[in-house]
């Protein structure tokens, strides 16, 4: 059964500070891992989304990576805005790709 | 993009009480759409997958006659919740996937239920 965790569980950063978000999976028998916003009482905003064939994909300033063999990802925010304050989740999508488990997500805080 | 709509936003009932959640995709066809449950700040866990045509796929430990996901259309699916008791409180999101598509999936805003 897959298992996604995500560390650290929340984050605070001045502005401007460049930082990374963390997701592990259990079973690296994932055909995708995804990377979602989350801004409170709302629902997802996608993010950005890796193919199992995929090493990385880019969004503005937004990186993600992803390492099937040590069952990680990473998603890089390059000079954090105010705006970026939200919680962050990762989720694998395994055997029918459409399932999604999730991370229980990142809270990250921007102070300006 | 494609968007998913969810109706109510927010709703409070009595104990006791069935509440009904709609789940549209407003600009494309969803043969499957998938619902889910948010508890405070926790992660989304699936609770059920909903067939157009076919009767929805629970995930274990789910209750199928609690939760009565009904998928009437190429675009509504429907989860009630019957009996409710303030345990199902929570945050209930639904998504659903371009037709054909593997990976392309589309979240609603959510519904937040409050049983008291």
């Amino acid at each position: 059964k897959q298992e996604v965790t995500q560390i650290p569980a929340a984050l605070s950063v001045p502005e401007g500070e460049n930082l990374v978000l963390n997701c592990s999976f259990t079973d690296s028998a994932i055909y995708n891992l995804q990377w979602f916003r989350q801004d409170p009482g709302k629902g997802l905003t996608s993010l950005l989304l890796i193919q199992s064939s995929q090493r990385e994909q880019t969004s503005g300033r937004l990186n993600a990576s992803l390492d099937k063999s040590s069952g990680r990802s990473t998603l890089y925010i390059a000079a954090s805005q105010p705006g970026d304050s939200a919680t962050y989740l990762c989720a694998a999508g395994g055997q029918g790709a459409q399932k999604l488990v999730f991370g229980q997500g990142t809270r990250l805080t921007i102070n300006p | 993009g494609a968007v998913v709509s969810q109706h109510p936003s927010r709703v409070i009932c009595k104990s006791g009480t069935s509440v009904k959640i709609e789940c549209r995709s407003l600009d494309f066809q969803a043969t499957t759409m998938f619902w889910y449950r948010q508890f405070p700040k926790k992660s989304l866990m699936l609770m059920a997958t909903s067939n157009e045509g076919s009767k929805a796929t629970y995930e274990q430990g789910v209750e199928k006659d609690k939760f009565l996901i009904n998928h009437a259309s190429l675009t509504l699916s429907t989860l009630t919740v019957t009996s409710a008791h303030p345990e199902d409180s929570s945050f209930y999101i639904c998504s659903a996937p371009l037709a054909g598509s593997l990976y392309e999936q589309y979240f609603g805003p959510g519904t937040r239920l409050t049983v008291t």
